[in-house]
């Protein structure tokens, strides 16, 4: 595996509860994405971040943020999390080129 | 309608069988083309991708894009045990996003 960790890797939270989802590299590569897995929709980007303090919406940002203070440290925070954000959460890393990314192990999290 | 259709399956084929693996898409813009591999509760891996139109060869594995009909294949030689895994399509327009978008992902068995 690419040098990426997650943590946690599995959390089960009550609804409207704040969570944070951690995402940390040792590849020192520029780009850091995060990305959502449901069953029938794949994998869909919540936010990207393409630099220290630098980071954009994806396709499904609503009820998300992100932090990124570090190369190697970026951050999901689901503010006041709810049922529909239950899933399967990956981040993942790229250099430059778009399509060379590399996905960490991912984090379960349960919103009861 | 989403922008990347895939047939989730399931797919079960014996050993050895070719696999051929399909997506569909509807935007004429995407011109990098890739495939991931899935193994269950671990994050995807870039198998491999192609620019444009073409095709692309990789040992037992073999992708097609055919931008006419809007349609990329993956074909597996020989297949082993070992491929058991869910492959996801995923693209990108050539300049300006960094964003991919995945197809749902077609879940394989193979059967010794």
């Amino acid at each position: 595996d690419a040098g990426i960790t997650q943590s946690p890797r599995h959390k089960v939270t009550e609804t409207g509860t704040p969570v944070t989802l951690r995402c940390h590299q040792t590849e020192n590569h520029r780009y850091m994405y995060w990305y959502r897995q449901d069953p029938g929709h794949g994998l869909r980007l919540i936010h990207y971040s393409y630099g220290v303090k630098d980071t954009d919406k994806g396709e499904v940002s609503d009820g998300y943020s992100v932090s990124r203070s570090k190369t190697e440290d970026f951050l999901l925070t689901l503010e006041s999390a709810t049922s529909s954000q239950t899933s399967v959460y990956f981040c993942a890393i790229s250099r430059d080129t778009l399509y060379e990314q590399y996905f960490g192990p991912g984090t379960r999290l349960t919103v009861t | 309608q989403k922008e990347v259709e895939q047939d989730p399956g399931p797919l079960s084929v014996p050993e050895g069988a070719i696999v051929s693996l399909n997506c569909t898409y509807s935007n004429s813009a995407f011109q990098y083309f890739m495939w991931y591999r899935q193994y269950s509760r671990k994050g995807p891996e870039l198998l491999m991708y192609t620019y444009s139109s073409g095709n692309k060869e990789d040992g037992r594995f073999t992708a097609q894009v055919d931008k006419s009909s809007k349609y990329i294949s993956l074909f597996i030689r020989d297949s082993q045990p070992s491929d058991s895994a869910t492959y996801l399509c995923a693209m990108s327009v050539i300049q300006g996003a960094q964003k991919l978008v995945f197809g749902q992902g077609t879940r394989l068995t193979i059967n010794p």
